[in-house]
C-alpha cells in the first residue's frame, strides 16, 4: 500500500522555466511533509517542509504548496536551473511512532540549457 | 555535505554471512534512522533510535538488527544475508525525536550479495 505517490516518474524543463512536481498522499494522519533532492551516488538532501498548519513555504526558488483536503502537495522550482536536475521525492510524516519518513517513488527532472 | 557520515561505501559480500554498516550522526543531533533503498521498494524506513534507545520500528526484518552508542553513532547488524538485501542502505539524523524537522542524511552504504 503506497501511501505516498508521485506518479510523474519524469520531468523535463527548460532552464529559466518553472518546474512543478506533484505528490499525493492517502494517509490523513501525515502532518509534516518534505521534499528532497537527490544526486547520484548521494544521499537524500533536505529542500524545502511544510507543516500541516501551512498551505505554502516558500524558501528562495523553490515554492511549496499544501492543498490537505485533496491530500495533495507540490513542489515548484523558479527558474529551473541546469544544477537541478536531479531525482526529487516528496515524504512525509505522521509524528506517531517517532518521526519516520514515508517517501514517494521520486520524479527525475532535467533541466534543459 | 550533510554531516552524517556513512561507512564503509560499499560492501561486497556472499549470502549467509553477516555485516555491519556504521554511521555518524550530524555533530547535536541525537536522533539516527535506517532507511533501506531497492529497486522494487524505493525507500523505505527500517529504525529510529533516539539518545540510545530505539523509538521506532518500520519492517525491519528479524535477521536486521541496530544499536544507538553513547557516543551516538550507530551500527545496523545485518546477518544470514540473502540476494533480496542488495539495496543502498542509508542513515539519517535529526536534533531530537520531535516532529516537524528535517532529516538529514548521510550518502549511503551499498550493499551487494553475491
Amino acid at each position: 500500500d503506497q501511501q505516498v505517490k508521485q506518479n510523474s516518474p519524469s520531468l523535463s524543463v527548460q532552464e529559466g522555466r518553472i518546474s512543478i512536481l506533484n505528490c499525493d498522499y492517502t494517509n490523513s494522519m501525515f502532518d509534516y511533509f518534505l521534499w528532497y533532492k537527490k544526486y547520484p551516488a548521494e544521499g537524500p538532501t533536505f529542500l524545502i517542509s511544510i507543516s500541516s498548519i501551512k498551505d505554502k513555504n516558500e524558501d528562495g526558488r523553490f515554492t511549496v504548496f499544501l492543498n490537505k483536503s485533496a491530500k495533495h502537495l507540490s513542489l515548484h522550482i523558479v527558474p529551473s536551473q541546469p544544477g537541478d536536475s536531479a531525482v526529487y521525492f516528496c515524504a512525509a510524516s505522521d509524528g506517531a511512532a517517532g518521526n519516520k519518513l514515508t517517501f514517494g517513488g521520486g520524479t527525475r527532472v532535467l533541466v534543459k540549457p | 555535505d550533510s554531516g552524517v557520515t556513512q561507512t564503509p561505501k560499499h560492501l561486497i559480500t556472499a549470502t549467509g554471512q553477516r555485516v555491519t554498516l556504521r554511521c555518524s550522526p550530524r555533530s547535536g543531533d541525537l536522533s539516527v534512522y535506517w532507511y533501506q533503498q531497492s529497486l522494487d521498494q524505493g525507500l523505505q524506513f527500517l529504525i529510529q533510535y533516539y539518545n540510545g534507545e530505539e523509538r521506532a520500528k518500520g519492517n525491519i526484518l528479524e535477521r536486521f538488527s541496530a544499536q544507538q552508542f553513547p557516543d551516538l553513532h550507530s551500527e545496523l547488524n545485518l546477518s544470514s544475508l540473502e540476494l533480496g538485501d542488495s539495496a543502498l542502505y542509508f542513515c539519517a539524523s535529526s536534533v531530537d525525536e520531535g516532529i516537524n524537522q528535517p532529516q538529514h542524511f548521510g550518502d549511503g552504504t551499498r550493499l551487494s550479495i553475491l
